[in-house]
């Protein structure tokens, strides 16, 4: 079956701009997680989601991210006011539930000029 | 601090020689360990899930074990084909169940 999809692929924007990215989940998975991964680093962790909730949003790095997941499934991850230093690759990723295995997408890289 | 240190960062290997990749975790309360493929451009394969010491996991060429400090992905007769970044990762006591603290991942390259 279809895995986890995330667009785009690659986005490209200017310091300061506002960016969302997305995220369409395993269907059935009712888990969600967000990390980024800096290059030659491992994913760190930003946010999950059990249901519609953030059940542990502690990874944010500031109040600039945001995250959503309005009806359970798509997840959109927003960022206001961009910086250089947000350049990563987002993993998006589901499980079918909190403590089954989780299926990542391949990312979006970001890279913020 | 939990904190996950994966060793070494990088190992060569010839097509057929065994060797092993380490996993060590400094964590509040161990609730599973994790290990992840990940290949160049793509996300994280799942591999193993590992809950306690003495446990132990096998999938064609690869088998993790766990110790109460440490994991190892052993592989056995490997090909070129195994050649990507391995990422361990732990699930800690004190945090949330969807928080997986990562390692720095070890690259693998297998040569035929």
């Amino acid at each position: 079956g279809a895995g986890v999809s995330q667009t785009p692929s690659n986005k490209v924007t200017e310091k300061g701009k506002y960016v969302e990215l997305r995220c369409d989940p395993i269907s059935g998975h009712t888990a969600l997680y967000w990390y980024r991964q800096s290059l030659g680093q491992g994913p760190e962790f930003l946010i999950y989601f059990q249901g519609t909730g953030a059940a542990d949003d502690s990874g944010l790095p500031n109040d600039r991210f945001f995250a959503v997941r309005p009806e359970g499934s798509v997840s959109t991850l927003k960022i206001q006011r961009t910086e250089r230093g947000d350049s990563a690759v987002y993993l998006c990723a589901s499980s079918l539930w909190v403590n089954s295995p989780l299926h990542f997408g391949n990312g979006t890289r970001l890279t913020v000029t | 601090e939990d904190q996950v240190t994966q060793s070494p960062e990088a190992l060569r290997l010839q097509e057929g020689e065994s060797s092993s990749l380490n996993c060590s975790y400094t964590v509040s309360g161990l609730r599973g360990l994790f290990w992840y493929r990940q290949d160049p451009g793509k996300g994280p394969e799942f591999l193993f899930t590992l809950y306690s010491a003495g446990e132990e996991k096998e999938k064609e060429r690869l088998k993790a074990t766990l110790t109460k400090k440490e994991s190892f992905l052993h592989i056995t007769a490997p090909k070129p084909e195994d050649s990507a970044t391995y990422l361990c990762a732990v699930q800690a006591g004190g945090g949330s169940q969807g928080n997986l603290i990562f390692g720095k991942g070890t690259k693998l390259s297998v040569k035929p």
